[in-house]
């Protein structure tokens, strides 16, 4: 069974950074696109990145590149966004989502999202 | 980028009802297209991928239609656990995109 457990997320303010991870299970990590997904309060989704499964090859949304990189470690099943120069915009739900095989932005499984507020 | 655009934003429904949700693509997208739901607090959960085709476990009650720039999410007879809001998906250039959400409430 897929499982997908998002950390990292909390308060930071402005300018500041933070590191989310996502811990996957039950499917082989490797063969998998993975995405990060936000949604602000009370708001839409909102696609932000993706990356291949061997990692070589990464999507950024134009309002997080330059600040957010993604990654990902196949020996540790484990996904990470570190994000830098933080906006109170940027205050969202921030979810992990496993694409198909063959189809990045096809996402079949989520985690439960990890909360990140960005206030002074 | 590609603007997704769902209708309506939010669908006043009763139980039994038949329940129809359009998406429109602002250019042709083929048939790369994937309706969610979410329920409050939770993730949103694959319902229909490539527009038409039902994801292992939803219920036959969901269809999706549609192809280029024009879609439909239909749900056939509406159950309590329907109550939820809907989002369409393409995936056919990136940046992947959502509409802006429909929301189900009971009447």
């Amino acid at each position: 069974q897929v499982h997908l457990v998002e950390s990292g997320g909390g308060l930071v303010k402005p300018g500041g950074s933070l590191r989310l991870s996502c811990a996957a299970s039950g499917f082989t990590f490797s063969d998998h696109y993975m995405s990060w997904i936000r949604q602000a309060p009370g708001k839409g989704l909102e696609w932000l990145s993706d990356i291949t499964g061997s990692g070589t090859s990464i999507s950024y949304a134009e309002s997080v590149k330059g600040r957010f990189t993604m990654s990902r470690d196949n020996a540790k099943n484990s996904l990470h966004l570190q994000m830098n120069s933080l906006r109170v915009e940027d205050t969202a739900v921030y979810f992990c989502a496993r694409a198909s095989i063959a189809v990045s932005g096809m996402f079949d499984s989520w985690g439960q999202g990890t909360l990140v507020t960005v206030s002074s | 980028d590609i603007q997704m655009t769902q209708s309506p934003a939010s669908l006043s429904v009763s139980v039994g009802d038949r329940v129809t949700i359009t998406c429109q693509a602002s250019q042709d997208i083929s048939n790369y297209l994937n309706w969610f739901q979410q329920k409050p607090g939770k993730a949103p959960k694959l319902l229909i991928y490539d527009a038409s085709t039902l994801e292992t476990g939803v219920p036959s009650r969901f269809s999706g239609r549609g192809s280029g720039t024009d879609f439909t999410l239909t749900i056939s007879s509406l159950q309590p656990e329907d109550i939820a809001t809907y989002y369409c998906e393409q995936y056919d250039h990136l940046p992947w995109t959502f509409g802006q959400g429909t929301k189900l409430e009971i009447k």
